[in-house]
């Protein structure tokens, strides 16, 4: 079954150096979205992603985010002068389809931490 | 602003009975719900899924209900099996496509 992929698996970066988070989607789907799960909290909406440009984002993905589909088949999120509070699990996803029932398949996630 | 609640962080089941996960939302608007099952070290992968114009629908063990008018959505697994122990997550998309997840609640499926 085709999986969404993300790497690395763990980053360690020291505080306010960028970093850029990988995911490769299922190469079929056409919608993309990064989350956020701080330890012990939700899991967080950050963006969405469609035709090349943001369609949605939340008050987290401020000015210091950024998401970018460089080629046909990645689509990676960068960080900008990280911060402590930026350690967090950040999950990839994507979808075929938006609308109702198109599920989010999910990557296992890069986790993040800043030192 | 917690749109999606799952008040029990935790639930502890016996095989072969029956696990119910509750989950309650504020937005109306809601138009999707979605409940995903995560192990640790992995991402969440999808369950089960309902419509905001269904009230129930069923996949093998898996059954999810949906109450709208008390805002209300539940997981039932039966029989549950100790693979089943994971962290399950509700989800809620609104119709701007925009997905809102629950703290999870913890199974454990006791042999």
């Amino acid at each position: 079954e085709p999986e969404v992929t993300q790497t690395p698996s763990h980053q360690v970066t020291q505080m306010g150096q960028e970093v850029i988070l990988r995911c490769v989607p299922i190469s079929n789907h056409l919608y993309f979205y990064w989350y956020r799960q701080i330890l012990g909290q939700k899991v967080e909406f950050l963006v969405s992603f469609y035709n090349n440009e943001i369609s949605e984002k939340s008050e987290i993905f401020d000015d210091q985010f950024s998401v970018e589909r460089p080629d046909g088949s990645n689509f990676t999120l960068k960080i900008r002068s990280t911060k402590l509070e930026d350690s967090a699990m950040y999950f990839c996803a994507s979808t075929l389809m938006q609308g109702v029932d198109q599920p989010q398949h999910f990557g296992d996630g890069t986790r993040l931490s800043i030192l | 602003d917690q749109q999606v609640k799952q008040n029990s962080p935790s639930l502890s089941v016996q095989e072969g009975r029956i696990s119910i996960l509750n989950c309650d939302y504020t937005n109306s608007m809601f138009d999707y719900f979605l409940w995903y099952k995560k192990y640790p070290a992995e991402g969440p992968t999808f369950l089960i899924s309902i419509s905001s114009i269904k009230d129930k629908n069923e996949d093998g063990r898996f059954t999810v209900f949906l109450n709208k008018s008390a805002k209300h959505l539940s997981l039932h697994i039966v029989p549950s099996q100790p693979g089943d122990s994971a962290v399950y997550f509700c989800a809620a998309k609104d119709t701007g496509n925009q997905f809102y997840f629950g703290t999870g609640t913890s199974l454990t499926v006791i042999p």
